[in-house]
């Protein structure tokens, strides 16, 4: 079977570093994506992590450790637009990804 | 620009009675999917085509069927929708030039179907 955990909701404030992590255990492992969801509207792509270590992308920096199951989003300097749906997914073959159940960022003033 | 588009962005249906949705992209991707999410969970995939290479998820329940008569469109039919099938119903691409192209998807702004 597939189960990705993540915390539900994380709130912070502008300006600030929040951490949303991600861990997992599937039957097969290609992968490991972020994607952002704003309310009403669709999944946007964010970032992929195939080995080990840290992607930067910006503001974004994605984290994976094959060995531990386990990754981690990184937001810096946050703004009150990121508030939106995080999710992570894992690339199990078969050109299918499973998704977690998300984590709703609230971006304070 | 190139992109995912689905039609209609509302649909209402009655309970049983078969609905359409409409997906077309301009991204000339390989691989078309069809998600269904429910309020505040994760996209769950139902199907998804290598070109006309048909893929059904264990799970999809056979009320839902697909069809790609070309690169560009792909359908969800519904057959005789519940109560239970009020869904947000999004569709996606992606490339297959790489083995871990799929793990970048381009998502369509979704169709958010209401069962009477």
């Amino acid at each position: 079977g597939q189960s990705l955990e993540q915390p539900s909701e994380v709130t912070a404030v502008e300006g600030a570093i929040v951490q949303i992590n991600c861990t997992y255990q599937t039957s097969g492992f290609y992968g490991l994506s972020w994607y952002q969801q704003h309310d009403g509207g669709a999944p946007t792509f964010l970032s992929y992590n195939a080995l080990d270590g840290l992607e930067e992308t910006g503001r974004f920096s994605s984290f994976l450790s094959r060995s531990d199951s386990y990754g981690y989003l990184l937001l810096q300097e946050l703004q009150m637009k990121d508030s939106a749906s995080y999710f992570c997914a894992v690339g199990t073959g078969r050109r299918a990804l499973t998704f977690g159940s998300g984590t709703r960022l609230q971006v304070q003033p | 620009d190139a992109m995912v588009i689905q039609n209609p962005r509302y649909q209402v249906t009655q309970f049983g009675k078969p609905v359409t949705l409409s997906c077309s992209q301009t991204l000339n991707h390989n691989v078309m999917y069809w998600y269904q999410q429910k309020s505040s969970q994760a996209p769950k995939l139902l199907f998804h085509y290598y070109d006309k290479d048909f893929n059904n998820e264990a799970d999809t329940p056979d009320n839902f069927q697909s069809r790609r008569p070309n690169t560009s469109f792909c359908f969800l039919d519904i057959r005789s929708p519940g109560l239970g099938d009020a869904a947000m119903y999004l569709c996606a691409t992606s490339r297959d030039d790489l083995s871990s192209s799929y793990n970048e998807q381009f998502f369509g702004p979704g169709t958010r179907l209401t069962v009477l």
